[in-house]
């Protein structure tokens, strides 16, 4: 199947800070993305659909302002966690469509101190 | 609105079959797919069904009943490996085309 990396895997930063979070398909070209979180023992919730050349779209109660997508080419989509707080702590997944299938990346475990 | 229902947790003995059953709701339909994840990883893709009936792959089938709302995952020669959770996520196309995830059903294969 199709691959989709993400960067970092991990990361800690403390409280008030930012993170940006990388998001590949090496295999094929992507122009739609997805960005999910996971909170332990939860399912995935979709936080926002990444398009390449053109604005996000965000879940209701998602904020975009916090949360920055950036759909820079066909392969790469980047979300930056701005002035991050513990509560931000959590995992997040990308994910990328090669239709009709959709792959993940590996994960990215945030923790803000 | 969108609901899907899977059973939180279920447990089985290696070598043996399990079913995990998803039931859902969504205003609209393009696929239902299953996907394993271990904890603290992405998800990896098992199998997809758009039309009614069992597609096999292997150990894992998935079959499903567009009529009734209705999925079920079927896990064969259980392995230590299988203890995992498995979602069940439906493609919407009143939302979309994206996925609706269920809660999530976490399996434990005993030994």
């Amino acid at each position: 199947g199709a691959v989709v990396s993400q960067h970092p895997s991990w990361v800690i930063c403390k409280s008030g800070t930012s993170v940006k979070i990388e998001c590949r398909s090496l295999d094929f070209q992507a122009t739609t993305m997805f960005w999910y979180r996971q909170f332990p023992k939860q399912s995935l919730m979709l936080m926002a659909t990444s398009n390449e050349g053109s604005k996000a779209t965000y879940e209701q109660g998602v904020e975009k302002d916090k949360f920055l997508i950036n759909h820079a080419s066909l392969t790469l989509s980047t979300l930056t966690v701005t002035s991050a707080h513990p509560e931000d702590s959590s995992f997040y997944i990308c994910s990328a469509r090669d239709s009709p299938e959709q792959y993940f990346g590996p994960g990215t475990r945030l923790t803000v101190t | 609105g969108q609901n899907i229902d899977q059973p939180t947790e279920m447990t089985a003995t290696e070598g043996a079959i399990v079913q995990i059953n998803c039931t859902y709701q969504t205003s609209g339909f393009n696929g239902l797919f299953w996907y394993q994840q271990h904890a603290g990883e992405a998800p990896t893709f098992l199998s997809y069904n758009v039309l009614d009936g069992l597609e096999e792959k292997g150990r894992f089938s998935s079959f499903l009943s567009r009529s009734k709302g209705y999925s079920y995952l079927l896990l064969k020669e259980l392995q230590m490996k299988d203890s995992a959770s498995y979602l069940c996520a439906v493609r919407d196309t009143d939302y979309g085309q994206n996925f609706v995830f269920g809660p999530g059903t976490r399996l434990s294969v005993l030994p």
